[in-house]
């Protein structure tokens, strides 16, 4: 059981250049999430997804896109790339049955925008 | 967007020492959740309270959920070096789905 998995683990990107972040999890867990992460600062939601096919909008949405077309896999899309999204990205997932239930956290993807 | 605010925002103790920290918001939670995160690690759960004044112990850990529902504790008692870390706080509101708010941080840094 793998948990969370999370590719890359490092990129630099230029300014403009886009790239899609991996997630994938083994829990058969319904609800998935990405945040990010900025230097002394928590974990900001990005976007969120409550199953395959349902995804929503979080805090800090924009430059960033996703899908969920499986219960394992919820890929984050940055298509312009710019330097504010330098940052470290964490994706997540619960099972939940309608309360709140133990997110399970991947390594992250350190990206770096330049 | 709400953040939770922490304090301290760092801390540097010697081994064996106890360690306190807190969480406090402007708006009220139905869930105190906290979380540690290793160096290049994604967050771990350590501690979940539900109710309000509750207290939950987890080892050398113990947590508490404050009574106004506004603000939550975390003690560590006699750290040892694998207690270095960054320490966070999540808030979670009934109706919010699965939607934590976390906190700023708490860093924590042992002298052996």
């Amino acid at each position: 059981n793998a948990g969370v998995t999370q590719t890359p683990k490092f990129r630099i990107l230029k300014i403009g250049q886009s790239m899609t972040l991996q997630c994938t999890q083994d829990m058969n867990h319904n609800y998935m999430y990405w945040y990010r992460q900025d230097p002394g600062m928590g974990l900001k939601l990005i976007y969120y997804s409550v199953g395959a096919g349902i995804t929503d909008k979080g805090e800090v949405p924009n430059g960033y896109n996703v899908s969920r077309s499986t219960t394992e896999d919820f890929p984050l899309r940055l298509e312009l790339a710019a330097p504010s999204q330098t940052s470290v990205y964490f994706c997540a997932s619960s099972r939940t049955s309608g309360s709140i239930d133990e997110q399970f956290f991947g390594p992250g993807t350190r990206l770096t925008v330049l | 967007g709400q953040q939770l605010n922490q304090s301290p925002q760092s801390m540097f103790i010697q081994e064996g020492e106890d360690v306190s920290m807190n969480c406090t918001s402007s708006s009220i939670f139905n869930t105190w959740l906290w979380y540690k995160q290793d160096p290049g690690e994604g967050p771990v759960l350590l501690i979940a309270l539900y109710k309000a004044g509750e207290l939950t112990s987890n080892g050398r850990l113990t947590a508490q959920f404050g009574i106004t529902r506004k603000d939550s504790f975390l003690n560590i008692s006699a750290s040892i070096p694998s207690d270095v870390g960054i320490y966070f706080c999540a808030g979670h509101r009934t109706g919010g789905g699965n939607k934590l708010t976390f906190g700023t941080g708490t860093q924590l840094k042992v002298e052996l």
